[in-house]
């Protein structure tokens, strides 16, 4: 079962806009939503995006995802020192019978 | 609020059993309702999903672990476990319980909230 596609590292300066990409293929990617989660060091992972582009109540509206075809993103615009924590893309795969995969993660600092 | 939270032995011995418990409490769910699930991260690592509970009782699993997993909800308790057989070395890793929610089809469903995890080590 083959992950998603994530760049292992990203970064950007206080108030940039970053994007973090996720790939795949037609059978999750391409026919199911994306969802994002956020892992602060330490801590369990968050949910960040549903549904390709919508947000949970209390994140802030700089976090916003994106899907096009076999491809999603996450951007974050008016970085802040407390977005550097590590990213997950996740989606359902219609393959082996279906199942979750995940990105590899990327990690985004903030310099 | 609802909270999820792991409980179980941190430590295993290789060709042992790995048994854990995830807690449902707080906010108006039980799991009488949504998708409960099983996800692991190897220290420094990614995310890796071991599988799904419906709350009726289907199961959904990681094909490459499928041969050695059971999971299974007991909504008298607000609770569901995770038992993985003949476990190595490369099974060590923080074990999450999450709620999979959003949808009644496991595809358009996300993971909302999630526990705190918990660390099992395989070690003789």
């Amino acid at each position: 079962q083959s992950g998603l596609n994530q760049p292992p590292s990203a970064s950007g300066t206080p108030g940039q806009r970053v994007t973090i990409s996720c790939s795949g293929s037609s059978s999750n990617v391409g026919f199911n939503p994306v969802n994002w989660y956020q892992q602060l060091p330490g801590t369990a992972p968050k949910l960040l995006i549903y549904k390709n582009d919508q947000r949970p109540s209390g994140v802030p509206d700089r976090f916003s995802g994106s899907k096009s075809g076999t491809s999603a993103s996450l951007a974050i615009s008016g970085l802040q020192s407390e977005d550097e924590a590590e990213y997950f893309c996740a989606t359902w795969d219609a393959s082996l019978n279906g199942h979750v995969v995940f990105g590899g993660g990327t990690k985004l600092t903030v310099l | 609020q609802l909270q999820l939270q792991e409980s179980g032995p941190g430590l295993v011995k290789p060709s042992g059993s790995l048994s854990l418990t995830c807690t449902v409490s707080g906010g108006p769910t039980s799991i009488s309702g949504d998708f409960w699930a099983w996800i692991r991260q190897p220290p420094g690592r990614g995310l890796e999903w071991i599988g799904s509970v419906s709350y009726h009782g289907v199961t959904y699993y990681n094909t490459s672990l499928e041969s050695r997993l059971s999971i299974s909800g007991d909504t008298s308790k607000n609770q569901f476990s995770l038992e993985m057989t003949s476990v190595t070395a490369a099974d060590t890793a923080v074990y999450y319980c999450a709620r999979g929610t959003g949808s009644h089809f496991i595809s358009y469903t996300w993971f909302d909230p999630w526990g705190r995890g918990t660390l099992v080590v395989v070690t003789s």
